[in-house]
């Protein structure tokens, strides 16, 4: 079983819509990533959290230590939008590697 | 200024080749990062290094890779003797502290390998 699960492993959406995408994970941690990876291209940290919220335009991500979870939220999606977001955390007693999620595909239609 | 960058962006080797794959981080980032992201699936951890210094490479798959950062900027990830199974995007990251912590980690575009 991996570490860190992401759900759903797709989403399709129609412009407008508000997404949100679930990371849970198994063991304890120092904190967490959002990561956006557009086709072909490299890999934009978008948050990176180890407690509460975070909010940046439309995205917003939130975290729950206690429950293990973290949740990334777009508002209002746009086609540009569309991508893959990957959740990494740092394991609790590594200060430098990133354990990722298997990510989940975004696709928003216009 | 720059990002990471790599090259090749696209590479074909024949299986048995050797491979070299190259990474520029950002100017001044201490810490340097490769991974290895199978198709549809999440990037794994490789090594780090610590400017010069490789201080984990528990992630490399087998003796037939090797990373080396010589003067503590540019990278390089050679495979030898490529296998199919080795087919995958290669991306390195740097991060400007050491150690890094929990700090940003900035990504490269990745290095396609495909093995025939």
């Amino acid at each position: 079983k991996n570490e860190v699960e992401q759900s759903p492993q797709n989403l399709t959406a129609q412009e407008g819509e508000f997404i949100t995408i679930n990371c849970s994970y198994s063991v304890g941690i120092s904190a967490l990533h959002w990561l956006q990876q557009h086709p072909g291209g490299g890999i934009v940290s978008l948050f990176m959290l180890s407690s509460g919220k975070k909010k940046h335009g439309r995205l917003i991500a939130t975290i729950n230590i206690q429950e293990k979870h973290s949740s990334l939220h777009i508002t209002a999606s746009h086609p540009r939008d569309s991508a893959v977001y990957i959740c990494a955390v740092f394991l609790r007693g590594s200060n430098y590697k990133l354990t990722f999620g298997k990510g989940t595909l975004l696709t928003v239609n216009p | 200024g720059a990002g990471v960058s790599q090259s090749p962006r696209y590479k074909v080797a024949k299986r048995g080749q050797d491979v070299a794959l190259r990474c520029d981080p950002i100017s001044g980032h201490v810490s340097l990062f490769w991974y290895q992201q199978a198709l549809g699936q999440g990037p794994e951890f490789l090594t780090y290094f610590q400017n010069e210094a490789q201080l984990d490479k528990s992630g490399l798959p087998s003796d037939r890779f090797f990373a080396e950062r010589p003067e503590g900027s540019v990278s390089t990830l050679k495979i030898q003797r490529t296998q199919q199974e080795d087919s995958a995007v290669y991306l390195c990251a740097s991060s400007p502290r050491e150690p890094p912590g929990t700090d940003t980690q900035y990504f490269g575009p990745g290095t396609r390998l495909t093995v025939l």
